[in-house]
């Protein structure tokens, strides 16, 4: 079952503007991540944040994670036409005997921008 | 060399036939992993290996059997597949055990026909 609820679905702005994704999830976890993936291709690690962590910038991008709401949301300033693509979290709730992660993703937002 | 990468990038097959899937990094990644992911939906996964053993089987049919040759690289071998099982498969890596990033493949769309 999927642990992360994504919303909107669907996100369509104009470049320049910012892009708000929000996540939502369901169990305790180790870390929440957020992942893009351009139509068709594979994804690609954007941010990660930890339990004990509120919030986390890393260039346009900025994160933020209540633990107390089991919620995430993503923020993309500035937006870029190549930024157009889906965005998921994911989060890292369970490990292995062994220690082997598991990414549990949500349901995704497909992000476009406007030229 | 930050790589992961994935062959064939298409593959069509038909329900009889047997093929295998590949994927392979250099990052000395010790951690492989195989995902599922259906038209508009979030992958979803199906095997992890770490340090080249079979860690997850997230009770995957097995007519998709996984294999783990050597550390750099990661197989998937089809055998008898249904047409549902048309997807892209996504391999990806992370560093260690505990180790968070993954790092992802570009996938192989497969068509079951």
């Amino acid at each position: 079952s999927q642990q992360g609820e994504e919303d909107p679905q669907a996100l369509s702005i104009q470049e320049g503007e910012n892009a708000t994704m929000n996540c939502s999830y369901k169990t305790s976890i180790n870390n929440l991540q957020w992942y893009r993936q351009n139509s068709g291709r594979g994804l690609v690690h954007l941010i990660l944040i930890r339990s004990n962590e509120r919030e986390k910038h890393s260039g346009r991008l900025r994160v933020t994670l209540d633990t107390s709401k089991k919620s995430s949301s993503l923020l993309i300033t500035a937006s870029r036409a190549a930024d157009t693509a889906s965005y998921f979290c994911a989060t890292d709730n369970l490990r292995s005997v062994q220690g082997a992660q598991k990414l549990v993703f949500g349901q995704g937002t497909r992000l476009t921008i406007n030229p | 060399d930050t790589e992961v990468t994935q062959t064939p990038k298409h593959l069509v097959m038909g329900m009889t036939n047997k093929k295998s899937l590949k994927c392979e990094q250099h990052m000395g990644h010790r951690a492989m992993y195989w995902y599922k992911q259906k038209a508009k939906k979030p992958p979803e996964l199906m095997f992890v290996y770490s340090y080249e053993k079979l860690s997850i089987n997230e009770s995957v049919p097995s007519r998709f059997s996984p294999e783990c040759p050597n550390s750099s690289l990661l197989n998937l071998h089809l055998h008898a597949l249904q047409p549902e099982d048309s997807a892209l498969y996504l391999c990806a890596s992370s560093q260690d055990l505990g180790h968070d990033e993954q790092y992802f493949g570009p996938g192989t769309r497969l068509t079951v026909t």
